[in-house]
């Protein structure tokens, strides 16, 4: 069964340094989503993108959040200038869309700790 | 805003039924149902769309009251697999994004 795939399991960062999160989506999906989750906490929607553009994104998605899809199969969340509350658990999603399928698949998500 | 997930925990002995509710303020367009286990990722159960349209668990069964914007997740006979924190998430229409209730966490007990 195809999944949604994430890398690096577990990023380790310095306060201030850039990460980048991978992710790759289903690949006949078309709209993909980045979501956190602050350990012990709800899943909070970041950002959702779709024919390669931004389609929507949260108030936590700011100035130092960006996404790219690269190549046609990465999916990319870039924290330019980490901070300690940036922790949390990162998920990629993916959806098909469409009439057919509406669910949306995640990711066994990136835990990311700034110290 | 957020859907507004009760109870916030239950503690069920196996072969209980449990019963969660989400509730929302805006009209609602889906709601989608997933479990989490500690550490690991949501997992998809199941979806209702307005309109009456089901998918999911073959074993797990919910309703979507469009009168209420409100979901019911049903789980009977409840086994040790199914503890984890279940989140309720809403669209306002096709392709929004979900929000997420804050959960809750169901504990089965031998």
């Amino acid at each position: 069964e195809p999944e949604v795939t994430q890398t690096p399991s577990h990023q380790v960062t310095q306060m201030g340094q850039e990460v980048i999160l991978r992710c790759v989506p289903i690949s006949n999906h078309l709209y993909f989503y980045w979501y956190r989750q602050i350990l012990g906490q709800k899943v909070e929607f970041l950002v959702s993108f779709y024919n390669n553009e931004i389609s929507e994104k949260s108030e936590i998605f700011d100035d130092q959040f960006s996404v790219e899809r690269p190549d046609g199969s990465n999916f990319t969340l870039k924290i330019r200038s980490t901070k300690l509350e940036d922790s949390a658990m990162y998920f990629c999603a993916s959806k098909r869309g469409g009439r057919t399928r509406y669910e949306q698949y995640f990711g066994p998500g990136t835990r990311l700790t700034v110290t | 805003q957020q859907p507004v997930q009760s109870p916030q925990a239950v503690i069920l002995r196996e072969g209980e039924d449990a019963v969660i509710n989400c509730s929302s303020s805006k009209a609602l367009y889906s709601v989608h149902w997933y479990r989490q286990k500690h550490g690991e990722a949501p997992v998809f159960l199941m979806i209702l769309l307005k309109g009456g349209e089901q998918k999911g668990h073959e074993k797990i069964s919910a309703s979507f009251n469009e009168k209420k914007q409100q979901s019911s997740l049903y789980l009977t006979a409840s086994q040790l697999s199914y503890s984890g924190t279940y989140f309720c998430g809403t669209e306002t229409s096709g392709n929004t994004p979900l929000v997420f209730g804050k959960g809750t966490r169901l504990s089965v007990i031998a």
